[in-house]
């Protein structure tokens, strides 16, 4: 069946690092997916989102890139912080699935 | 302008009782998504409604759990004689258009 999942259910980095979180997905047909940060006890939040029809988008500090090519998405967080600390989802919206989410952890 | 809001925060149950989860969407969006999340899992997707109608409810089981999305008022989902196994984390979401979907802070069942 179709899904989205993640690659790595945790990742450590050190403050100041960069981090990449990687998403793959099924559904040739997606077209529209978003990244959400849920940190501890909190609903999940809108991070950045991404069309088919593009390969990079970049926010503040937040880049999300696309790979049609091998269905994979990732997210890169330059500079990362303690409040980056975290469970990322990916999420694409056509099917309304997300993954088990990759758990980051900022140490300092 | 407000996000959405969930309520009860937190809710205890006994086994057998009625669990009755309130969702009010953010201004203006008139499509609402219902989330089951276990702990340390991700989001289940469990039903999306627009006013007044079902569009999908793949993801609700068949038996006890039921959501509407009425002309006036919140978002209920209600779960019926609840079990151990309905302790979660409901989440609500809402939409202005089908895409972007913005997230209540979520309401806790536990039943006992």
């Amino acid at each position: 069946g179709e899904s989205v999942g993640l690659h790595l259910p945790t990742l450590s980095v050190q403050e100041g690092d960069n981090s990449i979180i990687n998403c793959a997905y099924s559904n040739s047909a997606s077209d529209y997916f978003i990244w959400y940060k849920q940190e501890s006890g909190k609903g999940p939040q809108f991070i950045i989102d991404i069309r088919s029809n593009m390969d990079k988008r970049q926010g503040q500090r937040v880049t999300v890139l696309l790979n049609k090519t091998v269905k994979h998405l990732s997210l890169q967080i330059a500079a990362t912080q303690p409040g980056d600390s975290a469970v990322y989802f990916c999420a694409e919206t056509n099917d309304m699935r997300f993954g088990a989410g990759t758990r980051l952890t900022v140490k300092p | 302008n407000a996000g959405v809001m969930q309520n009860p925060r937190h809710l205890v149950r006994r086994r057998g009782q009625e669990a009755r989860l309130r969702c009010s969407p953010m201004k203006g969006h008139s499509h609402v998504y219902w989330y089951r999340q276990l702990p340390e899992e991700g989001l289940k997707f469990m039903v999306y409604l627009q006013k007044e109608n079902i569009i999908d409810e793949s993801g609700m089981p068949k038996e006890r759990f039921s959501a509407e999305f009425p002309k006036e008022g919140p978002s209920i989902l209600r779960i019926q004689q609840v079990v151990r196994g309905d302790s979660a984390a409901y989440f609500c979401a809402s939409s202005p258009n089908e895409e972007t979907q913005y997230f209540g802070p979520g309401t806790r069942l536990l039943v006992l």
